[in-house]
């Protein structure tokens, strides 16, 4: 199916365990972007990728490691996860207009992660 | 810190009313985005402006940009309860950053 997916939906982790969040999209767009969304913050920006093999940190980006070695995949590893980590995170992707200016993005439908 | 800020950060109004919200950002832009967030459900894209554009229309949505104020507003018209979601502009070519949000609460 076309889209962007995110996997898992859910995840409950311990303190100081390593956890990947997969984000996996079909169109072949450009760019992708890692939010965690949290009460009284918004959408704030971890990592984002402008194309495979390029990335560059966003807002928040301490703690977390992305990498994008094919163009329709772009995983979040938290190295060490710390509870203040718990959110909810959002994948996306996002049409350009010409080489590198954003548009229209397309959202996962989020990842729940719980550090206990 | 993040570059859009919406105003108000909460809004809750009557079925059938006009919602207006706001967005202010600090650097300049090539274009605004706008976006619709169900409870627990990812963004979804309502409309784009330019930064040579000053207004633009959408169904029941209307979006206003004004460059030397670093704002832009949307206006819902005709409110309906399924437009009850909360609301985020985004600003980057590349770095597409969100606002906060504006909680939109219409009631029956």
């Amino acid at each position: 199916d076309a889209g962007i997916t995110q996997s898992p939906r859910y995840k409950i982790t311990e303190t100081g365990r390593q956890v990947t969040l997969m984000c996996h999209q079909t169109w072949s767009h450009s760019y992708m972007f890692w939010y965690r969304q949290d009460l009284g913050h918004g959408l704030r920006l971890i990592y984002y990728s402008a194309a495979a093999d390029i990335t560059d940190k966003g807002e928040v980006p301490d703690g977390y490691v992305v990498s994008r070695s094919k163009t329709e995949n772009f995983p979040l590893t938290l190295e060490s996860a710390t509870r203040s980590q718990t959110s909810v995170y959002f994948c996306a992707s996002s049409v350009t207009q010409g080489a590198w200016v954003n548009t229209e993005a397309f959202f996962g439908q989020g990842t729940r992660l719980t550090v206990v | 810190s993040q570059q859009g800020e919406e105003d108000p950060q909460a809004l809750s109004i009557q079925e059938g009313e006009n919602a207006t919200m706001n967005c202010s950002y600090k650097t300049s832009i090539n274009n605004l985005q706008w976006y619709r967030q169900n409870s627990g459900r990812g963004l979804v894209h309502l409309i784009l402006i330019r930064s040579n554009e000053r207004e633009k229309h959408s169904g029941r949505l209307r979006v206003t940009l004004d460059t030397s104020k670093k704002s832009s507003s949307l206006l819902i018209t005709a409110s309906r309860a399924a437009d009850t979601a909360s609301y985020f502009c985004a600003t980057g070519a590349q770095k597409l950053v969100f606002g906060q949000g504006t909680r939109l609460t219409i009631n029956p």
